[in-house]
């Protein structure tokens, strides 16, 4: 059983380019999630994504955005890149189940770069 | 609004040795806990998890976390630290739907 992946594992990037980073969820999962890891401090939630809509948001700008298809998994989206937005991207699945505290899965992360 | 905050940002212990991470939390409704470990260069593996069913919750490695309601704490521990224990752990909670995590604690292992 095939857990979270994502790709690339590593990408770099210049001031104002735009990425895009993919996720599959681990299989049986409806619900995905994206964080950002900055260099030695926890993961910060940016969206999450079911039914292929966005469901909540964190305190991200509009330049992230996501995506999610029919078949579950996920893209995430980031416009006009700041220095600031290198980090490691992780993707984290869940199943949708009322009062089960949806443990998410997490993949192992996208390293982005951006010089 | 929901959060956590670990208490010691490094923590270092001798092999062997017990293992005591701190984790409060704030939460205006009953929260699902979580510990997650992460190791170098890799993603986040959940350790355990409270889901209000007990307050001592055992995982995995040898952890258990005990979760204290008067003291809105969920302590990580271990009777024994070994030497693979040494990595970044990292308290979450959640609302079912974003979860939250703390700034995460970096455990070393002294031999």
């Amino acid at each position: 059983d095939a857990g979270v992946t994502q790709s690339p594992t590593h990408l770099i990037k210049t001031r104002g380019q735009q990425v895009t980073l993919r996720c599959s969820p681990k299989s049986g999962h409806d619900t995905v999630s994206w964080y950002q890891q900055a260099l030695g401090q926890g993961p910060q939630f940016i969206f999450q994504y079911y039914e292929e809509e966005e469901r909540q948001r964190g305190n991200f700008p509009d330049r992230f955005s996501g995506h999610q298809f029919p078949n579950y998994s996920s893209e995430l989206n980031v416009n006009a890149l700041l220095l600031g937005d290198s980090a490691l991207y992780l993707c984290a699945s869940s199943l949708e189940l009322a009062g089960t505290g949806n443990e998410q899965f997490f993949g192992p992360g996208t390293r982005l770069t951006v010089l | 609004a929901q959060s956590v905050t670990q208490l010691g940002s490094h923590v270092s212990v001798s092999e062997g040795a017990l293992v005591l991470l701190r984790c409060n939390y704030s939460s205006s409704v009953p929260p699902y806990l979580f510990w997650y470990v992460q190791y170098p260069n890799q993603g986040l593996q959940l350790l355990l998890k409270y889901t209000s069913a007990a307050t001592l919750v055992k995982g995995i490695n040898g952890f258990e976390a005990e979760f204290k309601k008067s003291e809105t704490s969920f302590h990580l521990t271990k009777p024994s630290a070994h030497m693979s224990d040494a990595a970044e752990y990292f308290c979450a909670v959640t609302n079912n739907n974003d979860m939250r995590f703390g700034a995460g604690t970096r455990l070393t292992v002294k031999p």
